[in-house]
């Protein structure tokens, strides 16, 4: 079983619908969360990080954490073209915060 | 462009060549972090290294790969010997030092690496 689990999709909305991404994990020890977004042949780029459950807003999204159900979510509202990418989840231990676990990504596409 | 700095973007090399791979950090950063991605799988930690030392190198194959950050100069991940299977997209991210649990990690553009 893999660490972390998320769905690949792809995924396709329309322009201005609230997008919901989601991770979950079955290591109890992963304490900070992160959120990458990724256009193609490009590096990860940080959009947010949670540490511990709990909520994290920043613009249009916004990072959910539920330790208790080993389940993240990234929402994105009023999604735009330009957040067409792969967003990747991410996590790591308060003793390993050298490694990051990833998710395998996921495919979204916001069709004008 | 203060940002983390990886070449070459691209790499080719034949079966049994060497690739080096290069990254340097953001300004300020001390701490580098090797990872992985193959085709159409997730990216996957290799190495964590600092300056002169190699902190956690737990998700190395144990033969053909080293890495190293010298005191000087950037982080060079070496792969001995290549093989088809290497062909992949290796990201470098750095971070601040660890006086705290956690620093984030910033990537690189990646170097792809394709192995004819």
């Amino acid at each position: 079983q893999k660490e972390v689990e998320q769905d690949p999709g792809p995924l396709s909305v329309p322009e201005g619908a609230i997008v919901s991404l989601n991770c979950t994990y079955s290591n109890s020890a992963f304490q900070y969360f992160m959120w990458y977004r990724q256009y193609s042949r490009k590096g990860p780029e940080l959009l947010m990080y949670t540490y511990s459950s709990g909520n994290k807003e920043d613009g249009r999204f916004t990072a959910q954490v539920d330790k208790s159900s080993k389940y993240i979510s990234l929402f994105i509202r009023d999604s735009q073209p330009s957040d067409s990418a792969t967003y990747l989840c991410a996590m790591s231990g308060v003793t390993s915060g050298s490694r990051l676990t990833f998710g395998e990504g996921t495919q979204l596409t916001v069709n004008p | 462009n203060a940002g983390v700095m990886q070449n070459p973007r691209h790499l080719v090399r034949r079966r049994g060549q060497e690739a080096r791979l290069r990254c340097s950090p953001m300004k300020g950063h001390s701490h580098v972090y090797w990872y992985r991605q193959l085709p159409e799988e997730g990216l996957k930690f290799m190495v964590y290294l600092q300056k002169e030392n190699i902190i956690d190198e737990s998700g190395m194959p144990k033969e053909r790969f080293s890495a190293e950050f010298p005191k000087e100069g950037p982080s060079i991940l070496r792969i001995q010997q290549v093989v088809r299977g290497d062909s992949a997209a290796y990201f470098c991210a750095s971070s601040l030092s660890r006086d705290r649990l956690f620093y984030e990690q910033y990537f690189g553009p990646g170097t792809r690496l394709t192995v004819t």
